[in-house]
């Protein structure tokens, strides 16, 4: 299986401050048709996860544009500008370029 | 508006079955889209366990296939999960999402939490 290497594990910041996770993966995660099949998902307290940025870098539908994602290969990151209390949870990279999908470990934002 | 909603014993004894029903409302589970259990363990790790498309064809993690089966009864526009022979380690908090092409899970009930415990 494809491991899904996430850090930090936990990262505290300011409201109004910035985040960076890193998301690393055992092996290249494009897929033979060139697509990248990479994602993100906030897990917010209490909730389920939701969708924020699929195939790297393209947002969900009504995720605010504070969010980016960038990368490539093996390599990822989440952004996460000017952050809001409704940011806080836990994040989690999901590949599917690979069978079985699989995701990171998480990482928790939370506030400093 | 698109939902899923989970139920199911929370408690099941070691070496039992574990079952559990996603009902979907909003959406025809044989129109379109792959119908998915994800569970996540107390230390916060995400698995996939597998999906029902809207054909009835599935697709199951490898690391469970031996014990896991997902069926439908489309009349009730409902999924199911069973899992055979459980362990403690099954013990974890199980959700069904709906997912288009690429593990987009875009619904997601609200999880239920089932204990492997004698």
């Amino acid at each position: 299986d494809v491991v899904m290497t996430q850090t930090p594990v936990s990262l505290p910041v300011s409201l109004g401050g910035q985040a960076s996770i890193s998301c690393r993966s055992s092996q290249s995660l494009v897929h033979s048709n060139g697509n990248t099949y990479l994602h993100w998902y906030l897990q917010k307290p209490g909730q389920s996860p939701q969708l924020l940025i699929y195939r790297v870098s393209n947002r969900f539908s009504g995720v605010p544009d504070r969010f980016s994602g960038s990368g490539s290969g093996t390599d990822f990151t989440l952004k996460i500008s000017r952050v809001e209390p409704e940011d806080l949870g836990d994040y989690y990279c999901l590949q599917s370029t690979h069978f079985p999908w699989t995701f990171g470990g998480g990482t928790k934002l939370e506030l400093k | 508006e698109v939902q899923l909603q989970e139920s199911g014993p929370g408690l099941v004894k070691p070496s039992q079955s574990l079952s559990l029903t996603c009902s979907v409302t909003g959406y025809s589970i044989t129109s379109s889209y792959r119908w998915n259990w994800i569970r996540k363990f107390p230390g916060n790790k995400l698995e996939w366990m597998g999906y029902i498309n809207s054909a009835g064809s599935t697709n199951y993690n490898p690391s469970l296939k031996s014990r896991i089966s997902i069926t439908r009864d489309t009349s009730k526009n409902q999924f199911f999960l069973q899992v055979n022979s459980v362990t403690t380690e099954d013990t974890a908090t199980y959700y069904c999402a709906r997912s288009g092409v690429g593990a987009l899970f875009d619904y997601w009930g609200q999880g239920v939490m089932v204990t492997v415990s004698s």
